[in-house]
């Protein structure tokens, strides 16, 4: 079966500029997690779904980062305009419960350098 | 709140040595515990998990002990391998739609 796929894995970009990140969950999992991890703060968690719908975004960072869901299998983190302190390793993760109670399965991360 | 704290490493250890990192926790109700593996360019993995107080997980010659006693769940190994080597996240859940992890633990096993 399938991970949880990320793209892309490598992105180098300059600052102002778009950057879109996408996750494809595995099939079948209701709940998906967008996760940030950096050598200074570790990992934070940025945004969740159940069944699509965001639940709690209280992680975003400011209003220039946004993620959406538009299906079971689709999610997309934007960050507009970027900056050099959004470099980090971005995760992606999915669990088959709405209610967190196990495991979650990560993606193998999408790494940023804002320049 | 809920929170966890975990040993600074980094931690470097002879291959065949024993391996304690150390977690500690806050929460709300009553949590279930998990230790997570990320070997160098992946993602993180569950390594092992406990529901409920004096539950013992152990996984790859891993154990932890949930003690609610002392709200620790301690990671151990009688004999690393450089394999071992990987970042060790504590984590707990309960059940509010968040799983809470620790800074990480970066253990380096050298032959």
């Amino acid at each position: 079966d399938a991970g949880v796929i990320q793209s892309p894995r490598h992105e180098v970009t300059e600052m102002g500029q778009e950057v879109t990140l996408r996750c494809k969950p595995i099939s079948g999992h209701n709940s998906l997690f967008w996760y940030r991890q950096t050598m200074m703060r570790g990992l934070e968690l940025l945004i969740y779904f159940n069944n699509n719908v965001p639940i709690d975004d209280s992680g975003m960072p400011e209003d220039r980062f946004s993620a959406k869901m538009p299906n079971a299998s689709f999610s997309t983190l934007k960050i507009q305009p970027s900056e050099p302190r959004d470099s980090a390793v971005y995760f992606c993760a999915s669990t088959p419960a709405v209610v967190v109670t196990g495991e979650l399965f990560f993606g193998e991360g999408s790494r940023l350098t804002v320049l | 709140g809920n929170s966890v704290t975990q040993m600074e490493g980094p931690v470097t250890l002879s291959e065949e040595a024993f391996l304690t990192i150390n977690c500690t926790y806050t929460a709300t109700g009553y949590p279930s515990l998990f230790w997570y593996v990320q070997y160098p360019g992946e993602g993180l993995q569950l390594l092992l998990k406990a529901t409920k107080a004096d539950d013992k997980g152990s996984n790859k010659g891993f154990e932890a002990t949930y003690r609610k006693e002392t709200t620790s769940f301690h990671l151990e190994k009688g004999s690393v391998q450089v394999s071992d080597s990987a970042v060790y996240f504590c984590a707990l859940t309960t059940g509010a739609n968040n799983l809470f992890f620790g800074t990480g633990t970066r253990l380096t096993v050298i032959p």
